[in-house]
């Protein structure tokens, strides 16, 4: 079974931050949180991941609770092309272990 | 990043055949999966790709259904077997680099 719970769906205004939550309360003290996302039924796109420090790259910022049962994704500036599924899964990082999906958050970014 | 290849990226079948898809990575992958994703579906794990043995399937897959190859560390391969209307779903593998998991760019299958 999958580790994460999501909202369904969230709609941001184009040009705005996009807040996407995850809770993961059942987490290990070695699990990470990853997001990936999926745009129209492409293969999943690796966007960022952490363990307990907020995380930054070109693409979003991470930031996860100080007790790691909650993290959000955040997309600065959202643009149309950031309309797609985004998926948080937990795993080791170096681990090497299978993954299960929950069924993400659709985010429809409006003009 | 590590690369991930697929093929076919889409094909339609006749009910009753089996297509074989074929998945390339490069060397910094060392486990592989494969995935399921029925439309309007979120992933779903089908089986561990183990190198030079019998893959690992997940609970509601069998070998028999969905046998699995993977006869060196980039490559392997997913034959979807006696294909029903069912089966039609996008398939997708993957490979974990260590640090995170890639995903190729999917193989869309339609069953008629």
């Amino acid at each position: 079974d999958a580790k994460t719970t999501q909202p369904p769906s969230m709609d941001c205004a184009e040009g705005r931050a996009a807040n996407l939550p995850c809770n993961h309360s059942t987490i290990s003290g070695n699990e990470y949180v990853y997001w990936y996302r999926q745009i129209h039924s492409q293969g999943p796109q690796y966007i960022i991941h952490g363990l307990k420090n907020n995380e930054t790259n070109e693409m979003a910022s991470l930031i996860i609770t100080e007790d790691r049962k909650s993290s959000t994704l955040i997309l600065p500036h959202a643009t149309l092309r950031d309309t797609a599924v985004y998926y948080c899964i937990v795993r080791y990082s170096r681990g090497y272990q299978k993954v299960t999906f929950g069924t993400g958050t659709k985010l429809q970014v409006i003009p | 990043s590590a690369v991930i290849s697929q093929k076919p990226s889409r094909d339609i079948c006749q009910r009753g055949t089996s297509l074989t898809i074929q998945c390339q990575v490069d060397s910094q992958v060392t486990m592989m999966f494969w995935y399921r994703q029925q439309p309007g579906q979120s992933l779903t794990l089908i089986a561990t790709a183990n190198q030079g043995s019998e893959a690992t399937y997940e609970s509601g897959f069998v070998i028999d259904k969905f046998p699995i190859s993977r006869p060196n560390l980039t490559f392997s391969t997913l034959t979807v077997s006696n294909m029903s209307p069912e089966d039609s779903s996008i398939y997708l593998c993957s490979g974990d680099s260590g640090n995170t998991i890639y995903f190729g760019e999917g193989s869309w299958l339609t069953v008629v």
